[in-house]
């Protein structure tokens, strides 16, 4: 799986939007980005996948760049329960029957200020 | 969407003891379930991938003689922490992939934290 490279740690201002970045330049055509958070003492939780088109759900957007080099995530109006820890990982798509483990970095520490 | 159940959230025990986790996917079946260790301030690595009806597969490192996993049914996976010590103290997490969704995700268990004393 291609590796990534995220700041260590971010501040954001209390309804602001929050703007995670991740570089992964060696990503393979058939990778996908993937992004996960982890809560203080508790299991990581999805956030939102893609390809290369941009994705929004009710989380977040994802934006990819064309090359596909790099990929920002975007919480649109952060709340204090926001805060976290962000894993932006890059990986191919879990097939019906394979047994494809997420692999996770360090990941960027977002705290939201009151 | 998809919930894993994981149990205990936290327990303390002795050295020399045996810990037993479990991890239920409670609205889907999953035929993978993994098992993460994460100590403080440190991020996710991976033990081991549990197969449903057969051995698990361990990462480079991990004792599977310590670790012992079990996976028997397809909403059930078990991790035994065997003759616990202090540096098996660490947060447990385990994850699951729904078989039939077509979902290209997996879903969390909430953690155990344990304590060996």
């Amino acid at each position: 799986d291609a590796k990534t490279t995220q700041p260590t740690s971010m501040d954001c201002a209390e309804g602001r939007a929050a703007n995670l970045p991740c570089n992964h330049s060696t990503i393979s055509g058939n990778e996908y980005v993937y992004w996960y958070r982890q809560i203080h003492s508790q299991g990581p939780q999805y956030i939102i996948h893609g390809l290369k088109n941009n994705e929004t759900n009710e989380m977040a957007s994802l934006i990819i760049t064309e090359d596909r080099k790099s990929s920002t995530l975007i919480l649109p109006h952060a709340t204090l329960r926001d805060t976290a820890v962000y894993y932006c990982i890059v990986r191919v798509a879990l097939s019906n029957f394979g047994n494809e483990k997420l692999t996770f970095g360090t990941g960027t520490r977002l705290t939201i200020i009151p | 969407g998809a919930v894993v159940s994981q149990h205990p959230s936290r327990v303390i025990c002795k050295s020399g003891t045996s810990v037993k986790i479990e991890c239920r996917s409670l609205d889907f079946q999953a035929t993978t379930m993994f098992w993460y260790r994460q100590f403080p301030k440190q991020s996710l690595m991976l033990m081991a991938t549990s197969n449903e009806g057969s051995k698990a597969t361990y990462e480079q490192g991990v004792e599977k003689d310590k670790f012992l996993i079990n996976h028997a049914s397809l909403t059930l996976s078990t991790l035994t922490v065997t003759s616990a010590h202090p540096e098996d103290s660490s947060f447990y997490i385990c994850s699951a992939r729904p078989l039939t969704w077509g979902d290209e995700k997996l879903f969390f268990g909430s953690g155990t934290q344990l304590s060996v004393l």
